[in-house]
């Protein structure tokens, strides 16, 4: 069965602390694996697309990686504004559809 | 501005009560999706469309119906045979319905029965 396990479930950070989050997948045969980030209240926005292990993107303080058994969401000397419900997807394996981790929720305290 | 949206944001309803939740996109897309969100789980998947006039079920579609009439709308029917329908429902869109693509959301429904 396809698995995504997202840890930690909770991140508390100060301003300018860097840190990473991590989502763990038991795909055979990944396809894709996606980052958003939630708002309370809010649809996830896209962040980031990666295809093979190797593979890095980064946007702003955000920098995505991608092993063969996981990928890692660095962020760099966050702001407040950075607080919010990461989100980590996967596409491939025996799952016609998307499997979705249960998010890290990431404050980023001033 | 190309998007999805979603409407209501807000939605009450009443045990025994059918209530119709709307998704629109104007991206020009094939795929839509619609996923439930309750605390401390992953988005779970309800129903998906590859096309216009084609829908499948996905891992909870029980209690759930939707039609796909039009390449821009796929609305979503909470029916009274939904056991526990208070949830963050949130409706999605993608190019094209493979394990590559991303799927963009609109900004979510949150249901409560009351």
């Amino acid at each position: 069965e396809d698995q995504v396990t997202q840890s930690p479930e909770a991140l508390r950070l100060q301003e300018g602390e860097s840190s990473s989050l991590n989502c763990s997948y038991t795909v055979s045969g990944l396809r894709g694996l996606f980052w958003y980030r939630q708002d309370p209240g809010k649809g996830p926005e896209f962040l980031f697309t990666l295809y093979s292990a190797g593979e890095e993107k980064e946007k702003e303080r955000l920098k995505a990686t991608l092993t063969k058994k996981e990928s890692f969401l660095h962020i760099t000397a966050p702001k407040p504004e950075d607080s919010a419900t990461y989100l980590c997807a996967v596409g491939g394996g025996s799952a016609r559809q998307l499997t979705f981790g249960s998010g890290t929720q990431l404050t980023v305290l001033p | 501005d190309g998007g999805i949206t979603q409407s209501p944001k807000y939605l009450f309803r009443k045990e025994g009560q059918n209530v119709t939740l709307s998704c629109e996109q104007n991206l020009n897309h094939d795929a839509m999706y619609w996923y439930r969100q309750d605390p401390g789980q992953g988005l779970r998947l309800i129903y998906y469309s590859q096309i216009v006039n084609d829908f499948q079920k996905g891992d909870i579609a029980e209690g759930y119906s939707v039609s796909r009439e039009k390449k821009e709308s796929f609305p979503l029917t909470v029916t009274s045979a939904q056991k526990n329908p208070t949830a963050f429902y949130l409706c999605a869109s993608s190019i094209r319905d493979t394990p590559r693509d991303e799927q963009f959301f609109g900004p979510g429904t949150r249901l409560t029965v009351l």
